[in-house]
């Protein structure tokens, strides 16, 4: 089924370790999206990309970075986790091209750094 | 950039009653305005949207209308039912832009 997947659902780590979180469509859709959103809270876009080599920093300040080698995947790295980074990250993607259209998000990673 | 403004932050209201989400956005050349809607602990959802050649768009219980001039657009749901409960979230775009651009999400609570 054509869709937008994250990898994990939740995770628990450890303050100083690296973690990436995988994101994966199905859609061929050329746009993705990371964002951090506390819960029932405001959405905050922290990455972007509008295809293969496309990466752009968002609204919120982030210490993560990503990457985008391949139109379907579109990980969120932190090199060092703490605390503050805590939060629920979802991904999305877009189609592109002339029509505009919403986005189609993934389940969320959520994430406990202690 | 794009700022979108959404009021009220939270809305409670007697099942079969009707809740309004108002939004507003700055940037006139905006032309693309969906709504999302997300459950507790679910991803969100596209629920409904309306480009800007059109000033009313419904299904079934739920209807968006948009105001060019006025910079601004509604979510209005009649007969809520408590599966209505949720966050909402608008949000903003433009054709050369592709971003949304959300408003800070309104929760509405169905009580029976």
């Amino acid at each position: 089924e054509a869709d937008i997947y994250q990898t994990p659902r939740y995770l628990v780590i450890g303050t100083g370790k690296k973690i990436t979180l995988e994101c994966s469509q199905t859609m061929g859709h050329d746009k993705m999206y990371w964002y951090q959103q506390d819960p029932g809270m405001e959405l905050h876009l922290i990455h972007y990309s509008y295809g293969v080599n496309s990466t752009e920093k968002g609204d919120l300040s982030s210490e993560s970075t990503v990457s985008r080698i391949r139109t379907e995947h579109f990980p969120l790295t932190l090199e060092s986790a703490r605390p503050s980074h805590t939060s629920q990250y979802l991904c999305a993607s877009s189609e592109s091209g002339q029509a505009l259209t919403g986005y189609t998000f993934g389940s969320g990673t959520r994430l406990t750094v202690v | 950039g794009e700022n979108v403004e959404q009021h009220p932050s939270t809305l409670s209201v007697q099942e079969g009653d009707s809740a309004v989400i108002k939004c507003t956005y700055s940037d006139s050349a905006s032309n693309y305005f969906p709504w999302y809607k997300q459950e507790l602990g679910k991803r969100p959802q596209l629920i409904i949207d309306i480009r800007s050649n059109v000033g009313e768009k419904k299904d079934q219980r739920i209807a968006v209308t948009l105001n060019k001039t006025a910079k601004h657009f509604s979510l209005h749901i009649t007969e809520t039912q408590p599966e209505d409960s949720a966050v909402y979230f608008c949000a903003a775009s433009k054709k050369s832009w592709g971003k949304l651009q959300f408003g800070a999400g309104t929760q509405v609570v169905v009580t029976p």
